[in-house]
Order: structure tokens, then sequence, then C-alpha cells
């Protein structure tokens, strides 16, 4: 059974401070590797899809990397407007799109 | 595009009662998805249609809940009868899914329902 784990599960960081947020899975067959973001009150808002290990891709301030069992999102400087909780979400192969969510990474950035 | 529809925003309903729970994928998209987000249980997958085809409901909890897609612009989830442990924020999305590559799903703003 696919699974995905995030960790840790609430961060807290000053303005400024850099860290990585880290998504365990386990797929038989990775077709795709997503992050989202979820601010409260709303859905989640696509970030990133990474394909294969190796593989990374940045936005703004925040950085996708992704192995063969884990990916990690690195928020570099992070301001309060990246507070949220930032979720993980594989694919399998053969899926149909279907995406099996962790159970996310609560960060609350303060000024 | 405005991006997945969802409505009622907020539904409130007596233990018993039937919900109906609607969405409107993006335009063009082909699959859509219902997931369900609680706190003890994050984000479940209920069902996905591809094409207007339910293709896996294995997340459906139980007979009460049923979902269907009549056309490719309307999905509609419905709980009958209601139970509170139903409460929950129900999300729809939709992607563009092709047989040799991906596309992220877009999420609709939920709705939030509370049976009491």
């Amino acid at each position: 059974e696919d699974q995905v784990t995030q960790s840790p599960e609430a961060l807290r960081l000053q303005e400024g401070e850099s860290s990585s947020l880290n998504c365990s899975y386990t797929v038989s067959g990775l077709r795709g590797l997503f992050w989202y973001r979820q601010d409260p009150g709303k859905g989640p808002e696509f970030l990133f899809t990474l394909y294969s290990a190796g593989e990374e891709k940045e936005k703004e301030r925040l950085k996708a990397t992704l192995t063969k069992k884990e990916s990690f999102l690195h928020i570099t400087a992070p301001k309060p407007e990246d507070s949220a909780t930032y979720l993980c979400a594989v694919q399998a192969s053969g899926s149909w799109g279907k995406l099996q969510f962790g159970a996310g990474t609560q960060v609350v950035v303060t000024p | 595009d405005a991006g997945v529809i969802q409505s009622p925003r907020h539904e409130v309903t007596e233990m018993g009662q039937e919900v109906t729970l609607r969405c409107k994928p993006i335009s063009g998209h082909n699959s859509l998805f219902w997931y369900r987000q609680t706190m003890m249980r994050g984000l479940e997958l209920l069902i996905y249609f591809n094409n207007n085809v339910p293709i896996d409901d294995s997340g459906m909890p139980e007979d009460r809940f049923s979902a269907k897609m009549p056309n490719a612009s309307f999905s509609t989830l419905k709980i009958q009868p209601s139970e509170p442990r139903d409460s929950a924020v129900y999300f729809c999305a939709s992607s563009l899914d092709r047989a040799i590559s991906t596309n992220e799903a877009f999420f609709g703003q939920g709705t939030r329902l509370t049976v009491v």
C-alpha cells in the first residue's frame, strides 16, 4: 500500500531562518510527487511536481528535491506570508491521477 | 477560468437529512476527485472519475455516500442519511490526466459540512 509520511508535524521559524520539510514515501512505481500549500479555510494550492530522483524545482523561496525514498521542501529566508500547511502527495503508476497525501507540516513564520 | 467551483461553501444539517455537494471542474480537465479532510485523518480520497466514469470508489466510507458525474462539467457527492461523523471539509479537485504524463490537480475552496 502506498504511504506518505511528513515530518515534522509543525515547525515554527523566525523570519529569515531557513529550514527543510521532509516527505518520506513508499509507492509501487512513482509517477509523480507533488507539493501543495494549504492556507486556513482554503483548498490545497499546487506548488511543484517532481518525477524522478535527482530532480529539483524552485519557486521564490521554496525549493523541492527528490530522491528514491524521500523529498525535501527547503524554505530559504522565509517570510510571514510563507506560513501555511505544506502537503506532500504521491501518484503511483497506473493510478489514473489518484493522489495519496501525507498529513502535512504546519509552518508558522514569525516576524 | 474561474477554477474548480464548489457549492455550497458551508452546510449545516441535522442528522438523518440528505446532503448534496456540488462541483464544477475546470473546463477541459478529464479527471475529477472528491476528497474529505478532517483533523484526525487528513486528506482522504473518496472517489475519482476519469472521462466521467468512476474509476475507484474504494475510499467511499459507506453506502450512505454516493457520487455521480453526469457530464464533464458537473459532479455531485451525496450523503443519505447524514451522521455527525460525516462532519468534515469536502474538496473537489480536477486535473488533466494523460497516459504518458501527469498534470497537477487543482482544488476547489471546499464545502464545510457540519451534521448536528
